[in-house]
């Protein structure tokens, strides 16, 4: 079955870089049509896409975020990792990754909450 | 962008009734159209893609409609599981995708 889980650090200092690693199983990101993505959703908010990764490493960043994003992938070890630079306490989310078939995501972990402060 | 709208923003039904969601999209979005389902302390799980498609184990209570800007979420019987937040999806718009603001299903 499908798993995916998010690790981090949970709490950030403004302006430092945040790494998050999404290991996985139950697929592989050699498969066509297969990607991952991240997702955060700050508290009490609606969820926003982040970055998501292809098999073929097509990379999509959200454009309001894009020149602080860089998504990779480790097809050997199954992870992906989501380094987001300049962190500000608006940043302050649950990450999730999510595996997706096609465009929609049909699997999500658990989630990982990220808090900036000083 | 394309921006998702919700409504109504909270739903209030009595376990048993039908629930009636909306979801609208600022240009069209064909078919490409999912529904999650978030509790609590939870991760979002989808209930719908392809606006109309249940995805893997949900129950045939859950049913979606629509295409292009204007969807439907129904629940026909209410059960006490199924209160909680809706959101809709589209996947349509590269470079990345955007979710509706939510709509919480509360009971009355």
């Amino acid at each position: 079955q499908i798993t995916l889980k998010e690790s981090g650090p949970t709490l950030v200092k403004p302006t430092q870089t945040l790494t998050l690693t999404c290991s996985f199983s139950g697929f592989s990101l050699s498969t066509s049509g297969v990607g991952v993505g991240w997702i955060r959703q700050p508290p009490g908010k609606a969820p926003e896409w982040l970055a998501l990764i292809y098999w073929d490493d097509d990379k999509r960043y959200s454009p309001s975020l894009k020149s602080r994003l860089t998504i990779t992938k480790d097809t050997s070890k199954n992870q992906v990792v989501l380094t987001m630079t300049n962190m500000d306490p608006v940043d302050t989310a649950t990450y999730y990754c999510a595996h997706l078939t096609g465009s929609f995501a049909d699997y999500w972990g658990q989630g990982t909450l990220v808090t900036v402060s000083s | 962008e394309i921006v998702m709208t919700q409504s109504p923003a909270t739903l209030s039904v009595s376990p048993g009734e039908r629930a009636t969601l909306s979801c609208r999209a600022s240009q069209s979005v064909g078919s490409h159209l999912g529904w999650y389902q978030q509790k609590p302390g939870q991760a979002p799980r989808l209930l719908i893609f392809g606006a109309s498609a249940r995805a893997t184990g949900i129950p045939a209570r859950f049913s979606g409609s629509g295409s292009g800007t204007e969807f439907t979420l129904t629940i026909s019987s209410l059960q006490s599981e199924d209160f909680a937040v809706y959101y809709c999806q589209q996947y349509n718009d590269w470079p990345i995708f955007t979710f509706g603001p939510g709509t919480i299903v509360d009971i009355k």
